[in-house]
């Protein structure tokens, strides 16, 4: 089975200020069909997980153009180029490449 | 507007049986991917089980022989039956349906509690 490690565990931010979570795959999640299937979601307090981007760097809809993914292979990073106050919560990456899926640990973004 | 509505969560002693539901609205639920995650209280989101649209079925090692994922397309429902049930299942159990063809989660529902305790 895929492990994804996240770091930071936990990420204070400065409004206003950016933000990046890294995430590392065990092994490459790129697919035999040639796509990478990492998607990246959030889950605010109290609420259910939103899917933010998928394959990498594809934001779904009706996510702010602050929000941006990046990488390859087994090495990930989404980026938050302005920290708002709604974006407090947990971000985790995922890979849905093999059929056994897999979450990273979460990352907790927090304003200073 | 697409909607997943779980329930069947509850206390149950260990060594017991629930059956999850997630009535799914909005879409048309023969065509999508179907998932069910959960969270155990205070901690990150565990992938338990999918289901293909071809019945196709996956499941996490922790719970694979003793926790059966089905949809009935039907009635436009997504089931968990949890057997065996352990203290460690203790957790909310959410559903979610992937975007065609993206393998990515992009809606879920609201959870189901399920307690396994005595």
């Amino acid at each position: 089975d895929i492990v994804m490690t996240q770091t930071p565990l936990s990420s204070p931010v400065t409004l206003g200020q950016p933000a990046s979570i890294s995430c590392r795959s065990s092994q490459s999640l790129v697919h035999s069909d040639g796509n990478t299937y990492l998607s990246w979601l959030q889950q605010r307090p109290g609420q259910p997980p939103r899917l933010l981007i998928y394959k990498i760097s594809n934001r779904f809809s009706g996510v702010p153009d602050r929000f941006s993914g990046s990488g390859a292979g087994t090495d990930f990073t989404l980026r938050i180029s302005r920290v708002e106050a709604e974006d407090v919560g947990v971000y985790y990456c995922m890979q849905t490449t093999e059929t056994s899926r897999s979450f990273g640990q979460g990352t907790k973004l927090e304003i200073k | 507007e697409v909607q997943l509505l779980e329930s069947g969560g509850g206390l149950v002693q260990p060594g017991g049986s629930l059956r999850l539901s997630c009535a799914a609205s909005g879409f048309t639920f023969s065509n999508y991917v179907m998932n069910w995650v959960r969270q155990a209280p205070g901690k990150g989101l565990e992938w338990v089980s999918t289901v293909g649209g071809g019945r196709d079925t996956y499941y996490a090692d922790s719970v694979k022989g003793r926790f059966t994922i089905s949809r009935d397309n039907s009635k436009g429902t997504l089931y968990l039956q949890m057997n065996r049930l352990r203290a460690e299942d203790t957790a909310v159990y959410y559903c979610a349906k992937d975007v065609v063809g993206l393998l990515a989660p992009d809606c879920w529902g609201q959870g189901t509690l399920v307690t396994v305790s005595s």
